[in-house]
């Protein structure tokens, strides 16, 4: 099955400042997506994201589907940024259909 | 996301029970899941539906069942718990990309299942 690899998988940061949490994958997927699980176990979709580059607000995500990567930016973080942040991929084709998830960034926002 | 709900929100039972997770969703989404989260790991997928008649095993379907009742309601069985099932699951929805959706995919609040 396709495998997800995300980096890091812990990251702190003081609030008001940027970072770049990294998604890649080993093959060819349809569909890319970025959630957000707030500490009370809150799963939100961030972006849905196959391929280019979308923007929300302070966050931002890119996806370079023939290099097999996504990159999701958080600018200015807040302390409600805070939790842990998902990469799920799927692919669907031939009758089959795969969807995979990382293992996650924690991230941790300090005042 | 309110559009999808599950219950039980919590759950203790004992080894060998059977147990029912019931999942339910006002978005009109045709397809549906069942996840499950144990700690420090991503979300596993053990069911997927496309629609009523089509259910699908996932990576962890093993000591699992499912019925798609209606395109609303999706449900996940435990026939025998086992001390292993305790983890947080995840029911989500998504549109049918080729009819003007994005699959994206849309989570329940969870529930929390404890084995003992």
């Amino acid at each position: 099955g396709i495998q997800v690899e995300q980096s890091p998988p812990d990251l702190i940061l003081q609030e008001g400042a940027n970072s770049t949490l990294r998604c890649n994958f080993s093959d060819s997927v349809n569909n890319l997506q970025w959630f957000h699980q707030n500490p009370w176990g809150q799963l939100i979709n961030l972006f849905y994201i196959p391929s280019g580059t979308k923007q929300n607000g302070r966050l931002s995500a890119t996806t370079v589907a023939t290099e097999r990567y996504s990159l999701l930016y958080i600018s200015s973080s807040q302390t409600t940024d805070s939790g842990v942040y998902f990469c799920a991929v799927a692919y669907s084709g031939a009758g089959s259909y795969q969807l995979t998830f990382g293992k996650g960034t924690k991230l941790s926002v300090i005042p | 996301d309110a559009d999808v709900t599950q219950t039980p929100r919590n759950r203790i039972t004992k080894t060998g029970k059977r147990i029912m997770l019931e999942c339910s969703q006002t978005k009109g989404h045709d397809r549906m899941y069942w996840y499950r989260q144990d700690p420090g790991l991503g979300l596993r997928l053990i069911y997927y539906s496309f629609d009523v008649k089509d259910i699908n095993k996932g990576e962890i379907s093993d000591g699992y069942s499912v019925s798609r009742q209606a395109q609303a309601k999706f449900s996940l069985s435990l026939e025998s718990a086992i001390p292993n099932q305790t983890a947080l699951y995840f029911c989500a929805t998504s549109d049918f990309p080729w009819t003007g959706g994005t699959d994206t995919q849309y989570f329940g609040p969870g529930t929390r299942l404890t084995v003992l």
